[in-house]
């Protein structure tokens, strides 16, 4: 089973620049998500998805950031203009959903990482 | 709010002794999951265990054991006859359970552990 894509792996841009991450979660997988990592920290949760639909967004900086997973697959991630402290590890991850007869939904909580892009902003 | 602290930054220890990772959440939430991931250098996380806040077992996966206490809101992961390939940074993370499905993870700072030879 191939894992999480994402690309680019590396990119360096300079400060008031715009630039994308692309993201291709594993093949059935409802659950989409972003995390910032800077350096010599955890992970922090920008956005969720459930299939084209945010769940979450409070910690995503809307005034720079924006993300989208139209068709419910992939995703992309956007920094617009960027700044020095945007210098980070993007991870994009997935998970997949369980749904009871009933209708309600499970999102399983194992979360499955891509490589990551790692983004530096001069 | 949801906090996950671990309070080791680094720790350094020869092959082949014991060492233990400390992890202490702090949560509102009655449902809830942690996790640890290991990150190599590599750096691409891998998941190593889930537990949910009703099963406070201990669990034991070959050179790995962890022990959940709720009662002091703690998550410990312990390696037994550590070796080099165990050298990464570890993170313990939270998850709750909102009842439309799971949040994303909270992760803490991650502790740096290192094998050497």
């Amino acid at each position: 089973e191939a894992g999480v894509a994402q690309s680019p792996r590396y990119k360096i841009i300079e400060k008031r620049q715009s630039v994308a991450f692309w993201c291709n979660p594993i093949s059935g997988h409802a659950t989409l998500y972003w995390y910032q990592q800077i350096l010599g920290q955890g992970p922090k949760l920008l956005i969720q998805f459930q299939n084209n639909g945010v769940v979450d967004d409070s910690q995503l900086p809307k005034d720079r950031f924006s993300a989208e997973r139209l068709k419910g697959v992939d995703s992309t991630l956007k920094i617009q203009p960027a700044k020095l402290e945007d210098s980070a590890v993007y991870l994009c991850a997935s998970s997949f959903v369980v749904v009871r007869p009933s209708g309600r939904v499970i999102v399983h909580n194992e979360q499955f990482f891509g490589p990551g892009t790692r983004l530096t902003v001069l | 709010a949801q906090k996950v602290t671990q309070a080791q930054t680094e720790i350094s220890v020869v092959e082949k002794e014991d060492v233990t990772l400390d992890c202490v959440y702090e949560t509102r939430d009655t449902t809830y999951y942690l996790f640890w991931y290991k990150q190599p250098p590599s750096g691409e996380l891998v998941f190593l265990i889930r537990r949910n806040s009703f099963d406070e077992q201990n669990e034991i996966s070959g050179r790995y054991s962890w022990n959940f206490q709720k009662s002091t809101s703690s998550f410990n992961f312990t390696i037994t006859a550590s070796q080099v390939v165990d050298s990464a940074v570890y993170f313990c993370a939270l998850s709750a359970y909102s009842g439309g499905g799971a949040d994303g993870l909270t992760f803490g700072k991650g502790t740096h552990l290192i094998i050497q030879p």
